[in-house]
């Protein structure tokens, strides 16, 4: 059974920095890999999908990192800006169906 | 306005009532999930459906659960004899499995709907 962890579960940084937010999944066939934020009392906005045959995505400040063979995603945001604000989710989907298995997600906060 | 919308957005019930939530996805989406959230916790994953079939179902969908995809397009999820245990976020998300698109099965979620059952 996939399992989901994301490390930290929360995280408060000044404004400007780059930081990094991790993914961990334990079954390594996977088929892709999606990045989300969520705003609190909202649905997800999808920030970035990685496919399995791929390395990371990038899209404007951030890039999404996968690493298979390790289990391990990680997104890179940089100079954060208090409207970045959010709870960041991972999900992955096996290669076994359409179950897609999210993290519990890290808790961001930005401070001007 | 052409993401997927959900109606109602809240819905505040006495327990062992009925309630029935719809989800319209993105028109050209074939594929339709349904997940529940509660607070601090990451979704989880009730239902899939394939164009108009029903294809995959968790666990957690007990039989009080039931989901339709009448016509391949909007969604209900119902809940009978609701409990207070059912309070939570219901969220709705479609994708598209159609191969050589760069964002083949990337999900879009709409806005959820918030169940409490007092």
């Amino acid at each position: 059974k996939q399992e989901v962890t994301q490390i930290p579960a929360a995280l408060s940084v000044p404004e400007g920095e780059n930081l990094v937010l991790n993914c961990s999944f334990t079954d390594s066939a996977i088929y892709n890999l999606q990045w989300f934020r969520q705003d609190p009392g909202k649905g997800l906005t999808s920030l970035l999908l990685i496919q399995s045959s791929q390395r990371e995505q990038t899209s404007g400040r951030l890039n999404a990192s996968l690493d298979k063979s390790s289990g391990r995603s990680t997104l890179y945001i940089a100079a954060s800006q208090p409207g970045d604000s959010a709870t960041y989710l991972c999900a992955v989907r096996d290669n076994y169906g359409q179950n897609f298995v999210f993290g519990p997600g890290t808790r961001l906060s930005v401070l001007p | 306005d052409t993401g997927v919308s959900q109606d109602p957005r809240h819905k505040i019930t006495k327990r062992g009532q009925n309630v029935t939530f719809r989800c319209d996805p993105i028109s050209e989406h074939n594929r339709l999930y349904w997940y529940r959230q509660t607070l601090g916790q990451g979704p989880e994953f009730l239902t899939y459906f394939q164009n108009e079939a029903q294809l995959e179902k968790s666990r957690l969908l007990s039989d009080r659960f039931s989901a339709e995809r009448p016509k391949g397009s909007f969604s209900t999820l119902e809940i009978q004899r609701t409990e207070q245990g059912d309070s939570a976020m219901y969220l709705c998300a479609s994708s598209i499995d159609l191969s050589g698109t760069e964002r083949i099965n990337e999900q879009f979620f709409g806005p959820g709907t918030r169940l409490t059952v007092l």
